[in-house]
């Protein structure tokens, strides 16, 4: 079935870097576009970015621009999703989300099962 | 950005009463706009697309409707599985954002 399935949670200390991983399978990696949204502690929902798989571009919002970097390998259809220089504010679980509509702008249909990043010194 | 604003923050309901739930947006997002159940410790589900089109596998007795600016998302008779926390995304510009979310108790 179409499922998306994300790396483990992660524990860094300010100012590190973490790089989550998602893998697709059940469908065409390239077919359908991967975004990135990440949820605090008792908060809501808040997009980070986008990648098309197939040619690799990229979207960031503009708050996390500099500081996030995605990227995929098509060939073990995986997204990457690096934040450096965290802070406490970045502790969160982390989500890839696709539509399956093959729109960038779309709603998501596919969830990842979440990361949990946890930033403390 | 387009901000989103949902109401009310919470809503508390009797099971087999019905649910309705307001989003906001501060621009026209034409129908690109998005329901999603969240229950605690899980992933959002999405349950409506494109403003009214229930996504697959979603109960009939969740309704979206709207257009522009304004969005309903309606839950007919409330099952016990129904109390979350509901969001709206707009889909219509970068970068896409959610409200602030809307949480449905039992009464």
């Amino acid at each position: 079935q179409v499922q998306l399935v994300q790396s483990g949670a992660e524990v860094k200390k300010p100012g590190a870097s973490v790089k989550v991983s998602c893998k697709a399978s059940g469908y065409t990696f390239t077919s359908y576009y991967m975004h990135w949204v990440r949820q605090a502690p008792g908060q809501g929902l808040e997009w980070m970015g986008i990648i098309n798989p197939s040619g690799g571009s990229t979207s960031y919002a503009q708050k996390f621009q500099g500081r996030v970097t995605m990227t995929r390998d098509t060939s073990t259809s995986t997204v990457y999703m690096e934040l450096s220089s965290l802070r406490s504010e970045d502790t969160a679980v982390y989500y890839c989300a696709a539509g399956l509509r093959g729109m960038a702008a779309d709603a998501f249909d596919i969830w990842g099962q979440g990361t949990m990043v946890t930033v403390s010194s | 950005e387009i901000v989103m604003t949902q109401s009310p923050a919470t809503l508390s309901v009797s099971p087999g009463e019905r649910a309705t739930l307001s989003c906001r947006a501060s621009q026209s997002v034409s129908s690109n706009l998005a329901w999603y159940q969240q229950k605690p410790g899980q992933a959002p589900r999405l349950l409506i697309y494109g403003a009214s089109t229930r996504a697959t596998g979603i109960p009939a007795r969740f309704s979206g409707s709207g257009s522009g600016t304004d969005f309903t998302l309606t839950i007919s008779s409330l099952e016990p599985e129904d109390f979350a926390v509901y969001y709206c995304q707009q889909c219509d510009t970068s970068p896409w954002t959610f409200g602030q979310g809307t949480k449905v108790e039992i009464k």
